[in-house]
């Protein structure tokens, strides 16, 4: 079975731009979450899709948003892009919603905003 | 709010060297998981280990071993004779009793670097 994919894996936009970043989340796989991770910290968590309804939002402004597929894959789109966008995000994906299922991560897209 | 806290940023051992990666971490949760991750220069995370709050059992996997204490908050990360393909960023998270691994709170890492 494959994992979890994203593309692209670089990119480079100006500030004020828009950006759209895809996930395949791996086979059978239903639940598919977002991370932004800045140079040297942790992943923050952005929002989480569960049978394309957003099911749980981190600490991002609205122009953070997202969708999933009938297929489960999803797009993170990022809109009026600012410096501080720049970072490696990573997408996940998970079986379902129960605590126990465990999350797959892709190896993300590098994403430099100039 | 939780947070999660690795206090060594970076950590340089020689292959054979043991090494124990810290992590301490505030809930206000009661029932609450505990993650190690690791991420090697490719980017993605590499789940190593997961621990509910609560078992408090020490766990070994091979060259790995997990230290859990609930008293002072910790779930600590030893390796046993270190070696070169160990070098990463390890990440500790946590995960609240009221949702799912998803939506993780994550430390700002470790990065360790075992040299030949």
């Amino acid at each position: 079975e494959t994992g979890v994919t994203q593309s692209p894996t670089h990119l480079i936009k100006t500030r004020g731009q828009q950006v759209t970043l895809r996930c395949s989340s791996q086979s059978g796989h239903n639940t598919v979450s977002w991370y932004q991770q800045a140079l040297g910290q942790g992943p923050q968590f952005i929002f989480q899709y569960y049978r394309e309804e957003e099911n749980g939002r981190g600490n991002f402004p609205p122009r953070f948003s997202g969708l999933q597929f009938p297929n489960y894959s999803s797009e993170l789109n990022v809109n009026a892009l600012e410096l501080d966008d720049s970072a490696l995000y990573l997408c996940a994906s998970s079986l379902g919603q129960l605590r126990e299922y465990g999350y797959t991560f892709g190896s993300g897209t590098r994403l430099t905003v100039v | 709010a939780q947070k999660v806290t690795q206090a060594q940023t970076e950590i340089s051992v020689v292959e054979k060297e043991d090494v124990t990666l810290d992590c301490v971490y505030e809930t206000r949760d009661t029932t609450y998981y505990l993650f190690w991750y690791k991420q090697p220069p490719s980017g993605e995370l590499v789940f190593l280990i997961r621990r509910n709050s609560f078992d408090e059992q020490n766990e070994i996997s091979g060259r790995y071993s997990w230290n859990f204490q609930k008293s002072t908050s910790s779930f600590n990360f030893t390796i046993t004779a270190s070696q070169v393909v160990d070098s990463a960023v390890y990440f500790c998270a946590l995960s609240a009793s009221n949702t799912n691994a998803g939506k993780s709170t994550f430390g700002d890492g470790t990065t360790l670097t075992v040299k030949p």
